[in-house]
């Protein structure tokens, strides 16, 4: 499967406990998205890369959050200090555009509850 | 006010029915627009992009106002398999790969 995969699908943890989630694009897109999604909305815009390059990032982001795609493949988001509030699925999405926007590719998400 | 808006339905249709969903954006200088398909517990998926002079894949039409800043969704003869949220994506200005979500109007068709 040469899809979006993230890990891990599902992941409980108690509040003030610090995660990551993993992101895998689709090889040789250069753009990598996270974005954020609770039940009865829409994704959330959390940030996005252009290979290495973080080139936005939601002013809702608190700085308990943080995302790295160090050489431009994989990316990781953590989460410092989990609050109830950050139980949501974290979405992350891929794209071959290098100028505008187009199809962004996604993941099947990563579920956080946080207890 | 959100930078997309959408009825968030649901919306619930016979089978053969036509059904229009509509979308508002607030920055006029927004330059791509997308709608999406999301089924229950799915990831999205790119439904069609919706260009200034309108366009139609199959039973889909999309349109554009500009003037309005609105966005339109139109589904005719809608199927069992049509069932799901429609979610309308926005790109806030023209340099920049950034998109925004609406929060999607949920579709249910009845035979």
């Amino acid at each position: 499967d040469t899809g979006v995969s993230q890990d891990p699908r599902h992941k409980i943890t108690k509040r003030g406990q610090n995660v990551t989630f993993r992101c895998d694009p689709i090889s040789e897109h250069n753009r990598l998205y996270w974005y954020r999604q609770t039940l009865g909305q829409g994704p959330e815009f959390l940030t996005y890369f252009q290979n290495e390059a973080q080139l936005e990032k939601s002013r809702l982001l608190s700085d308990r959050f943080s995302a790295e795609r160090p050489k431009g493949s994989f990316s990781t988001l953590e989460i410092q200090r989990t609050e109830q509030g950050d139980s949501a699925m974290y979405l992350c999405a891929s794209s071959p555009m290098t100028g505008g926007a187009g199809e962004l590719f996604f993941g099947e998400g990563s579920r956080l509850t946080v207890l | 006010r959100k930078e997309v808006e959408q009825d968030p339905g649901p919306f619930n249709v016979p089978e053969g029915a036509t059904v229009a969903f509509n979308c508002t954006y607030s920055n006029s200088a927004s330059q791509s627009f997308f709608w999406y398909r999301q089924d229950c517990r799915k990831e999205p998926k790119l439904l069609m992009s919706v260009y200034s002079s309108g366009n139609e894949d199959g039973r889909f039409t999309a349109q554009l106002n500009r003037a309005s800043q609105y966005i339109s969704l139109l589904i005719r003869d809608s199927k069992l398999s049509d069932s799901a949220t429609y979610l309308c994506v926005v790109t806030p200005a023209s340099n920049t790969g950034k998109l925004i979500f609406g929060q999607g109007t949920t579709l249910q068709v009845k035979p």
